[in-house]
């Protein structure tokens, strides 16, 4: 079974702080997602990554970066974290060889940013 | 723009109903459309992927099918049980290896 980790299911911060948020696959996955989930809006693509040290741009990057230091894990950076990014945050891995792209979810992280 | 849409937002059924759902999405351009279920406190759950016109699929209870000539398709749940509350979302790919574009999901709700 596939299984990804992501390192809190709740998390509360202050405006201003830096928020690293941590996304862990153990398949040996090539591709990872960062997307966040609003009511009415649905998922939305942050970024993802085809490889190690590669990364792309999503929908609403804006506000965060990443990091691919190693396959199986990827960071979603909050640099300067605002009320705005209040949100569901949920982690994603597919395989490359799978021709169907059918993604592999994590169990989010709740985000509150006070 | 892709927009992909699901209706309706949200329902709530009894227990034994049988309930369907709709995913729009556009028809050009079609690669793969795709069902999950995201139950409350777990992880999004791949149920089924299409990729042909007219593609039909079942688990259990739960079948979907496929129209890319009219860019839809339908989820259908037959005698809902409380088991089955959780939000479903579709997801609609134009090329392999390309990015998911979700809808909005709709919130299913079974009472017993």
């Amino acid at each position: 079974d596939v299984k990804v980790t992501q390192s809190s299911r709740y998390l509360v911060k202050r405006t201003g702080e830096k928020v690293f948020l941590e996304c862990v696959q153990d398949m040996d996955h090539e591709n990872m997602f960062w997307y966040r989930q609003d009511p009415g809006l649905g998922l939305r693509l942050i970024y993802f990554s085809y490889d190690v040290k590669m990364k792309e741009k999503g929908d609403i990057p804006e506000g965060y970066s990443v990091s691919r230091e190693k396959k199986e894990r990827f960071s979603l950076i909050l640099e300067s974290a605002s009320t705005n990014q209040t949100s569901m945050y949920l982690c994603a891995s597919s395989s490359r060889d799978e021709d169907t792209d059918t993604q592999y979810f994590g169990p989010g992280t709740r985000l509150t940013v006070l | 723009i892709l927009n992909v849409e699901q209706s309706p937002q949200s329902l709530h059924v009894q227990e034994g109903d049988s309930t369907n759902f709709t995913c729009s999405f556009p028809s050009s351009n079609f690669y793969a459309l795709h069902w999950y279920r995201w139950e409350t406190a777990k992880s999004p759950e791949a149920l089924f992927v299409m990729t042909l016109n007219g593609d039909e699929k079942k688990k259990g209870r739960i079948s979907a099918t496929l129209n890319t000539k009219e860019g839809y398709s339908y989820l259908y749940i037959k005698g809902s049980q409380p088991e089955d509350s959780a939000t479903y979302l579709c997801a609609f790919t134009y090329n392999q290896g390309g990015k998911l574009i979700f809808g909005q999901g709709t919130e299913l709700s079974v009472k017993p």
